[in-house]
């Protein structure tokens, strides 16, 4: 079975800060690693994801997260923040050949002015 | 850009009811799911839904839980006898195929309160 932490519930960051959301997952077998937002009122969207190739993998809006199956990580990373990006992030993991995401419990990222 | 919609938004019911959550999947997708949200809790996989079966479903999807595809653009989700934890935010998603690697795209969710 595969598992997926996020360490941080909350993260406050001032706006243009550098920010870090955590991600660690377990799994015996490959996965695939997704990161989705949640926007207030609003569905999941992707954010980004890993398949294969290069570990580290950008989004339109400037977020990255590198993939590291070592520490079994895939940590997303924004150098400045925006107002705009608060939001909840979802890290989840789907086993290859399989239909079913696992998610972790989310960080709700909240930026200052 | 296409996108999953769910009815309603906020659904109120007495321990006990009937409830059916509709979901609208984006047009040309073929495969189905269901997850649920309890407050404060991890997004959980339900059901996943293909050809008008269940291909796989979890612990949490008991007898209590069923999915259909009723015509050509609705997904639905029914839960016969609602109990107080089966509170929670309800999410429903598609794809295209069933590649684990294919995006699940998903709809902004129906918050189901028990009374």
């Amino acid at each position: 079975a595969q598992s997926v932490t996020q360490l941080d519930s909350q993260v406050p960051v001032f706006e243009e800060a550098p920010v870090e959301l955590r991600c660690n997952y377990s799994s015996s077998v490959s996965v695939y690693l997704f990161w989705y937002v949640q926007y207030p009122n609003q569905g999941l969207q992707l954010l980004l994801k890993y398949l294969s190739g290069s570990t580290l993998v950008e989004s339109i809006n400037g977020f990255e997260a590198e993939f590291n199956k070592s520490q079994t990580s895939f940590h997303l990373r924004k150098p400045s923040v925006h107002i705009s990006d608060t939001a909840e992030y979802f890290c989840a993991v789907i086993r290859q050949g399989a239909q079913k995401l696992v998610f972790g419990q989310g960080t709700r990222l909240t930026i200052n002015p | 850009e296409p996108e999953v919609t769910q009815t309603p938004s906020h659904q109120v019911t007495q321990m006990g009811q009937e409830v059916i959550l509709r979901c609208v999947p984006i047009s040309n997708h073929l495969y189905f799911y269901w997850y649920r949200q309890i407050l404060g809790q991890k997004v959980e996989f339900l059901v996943s839904f293909y050809n008008n079966e269940i291909s796989e479903k979890s612990e949490i999807f008991d007898d209590q839980f069923s999915v259909e595809r009723p015509d050509g653009s609705n997904f639905t989700l029914k839960i016969r006898s609602t109990k107080l934890e089966d509170s929670a935010m309800y999410f429903c998603a598609s794809t295209g195929t069933a590649q684990a690697a294919d995006t699940q795209y998903f709809g902004p969710g129906t918050r189901l309160t028990v009374l």
